[in-house]
């Protein structure tokens, strides 16, 4: 079953906006993930933040964590057309190496040029 | 990509007959996945391995089983491929980051089964 759900299913915006994806989950976790996925590619690791952390940035990521909804946001700044992609999150549910992750089943973002 | 490749990269057979994907990484990471990729449901894992010869099913084992003799490998085997088990196939190992383990992904073997 999954354990993430993301929200919307697809997005398309115009180059230049801000691109907000939500996740929600159902049980405790240690950490949450985002990733990317191009087109006929695997997923690439964006960013991760701990179930302590409210908030992290990198780049043009903003991402937040509300234990208490059980919920997350990914927030995509000044989009690009080569931000084009699908978009999954992954919870885990413990800190260890043998830590399983539970994806999403994904949000796709157009950025229309 | 942390040196990952998975072989081969697309296949195409018949219902029945027995099917052999292959991972192969080459930074000697201790954890490797399978995962199958489908329209409407995501990412599911169906085997994973926490080292030589130490493996456990996933969410969607039912069909596949797995084999580690060496570090770098991790094969996944459909004994009976069935129409069922169409799907793109992803590999990908774990490494620890500064927060926390992250992982990172093949890129993929799409499999038809006729």
């Amino acid at each position: 079953s999954q354990q993430g759900e993301e929200d919307p299913q697809a997005l398309s915006i115009q180059e230049g906006e801000n691109a907000t994806m939500n996740c929600s989950y159902k049980t405790s976790i240690n950490n949450l993930q985002w990733y990317r996925q191009n087109s006929g590619r695997g997923l690439v690791h964006l960013i991760l933040i701990r179930s302590n952390e409210r908030e992290k940035h990198s780049g043009r990521l903003r991402v937040t964590l509300d234990t208490s909804k059980k919920s997350s946001s990914l927030l995509i700044t000044a989009s690009r057309a080569a931000d084009t992609a699908s978009y999954f999150c992954a919870t885990a549910s413990n800190t260890g190496a043998n830590s399983k992750l539970t994806f999403g089943k994904g949000i796709t973002l157009s950025v229309r040029p | 990509d942390a040196g990952i490749t998975q072989s081969p990269r697309h296949k195409v057979t018949e219902t029945g007959t027995p099917v052999t994907l292959r991972c192969h990484q080459t930074e000697n990471h201790r954890y490797m996945y399978w995962y199958r990729q489908d329209p409407g449901h995501g990412l599911r894992l169906i085997h994973y391995s926490y080292g030589v010869k130490d493996t456990d099913k996933g969410e969607v084992s039912d069909g596949y089983s797995v084999s580690r003799s060496k570090t770098e490998d991790f094969l996944l085997t459909l004994e009976s491929a069935t129409s069922s088990q169409t799907s793109v196939y992803f590999c990908a190992i774990s490494t620890q980051s500064g927060q926390g383990y992250e992982q990172y992904f093949g890129p993929g073997t799409r499999l038809t089964v006729t």
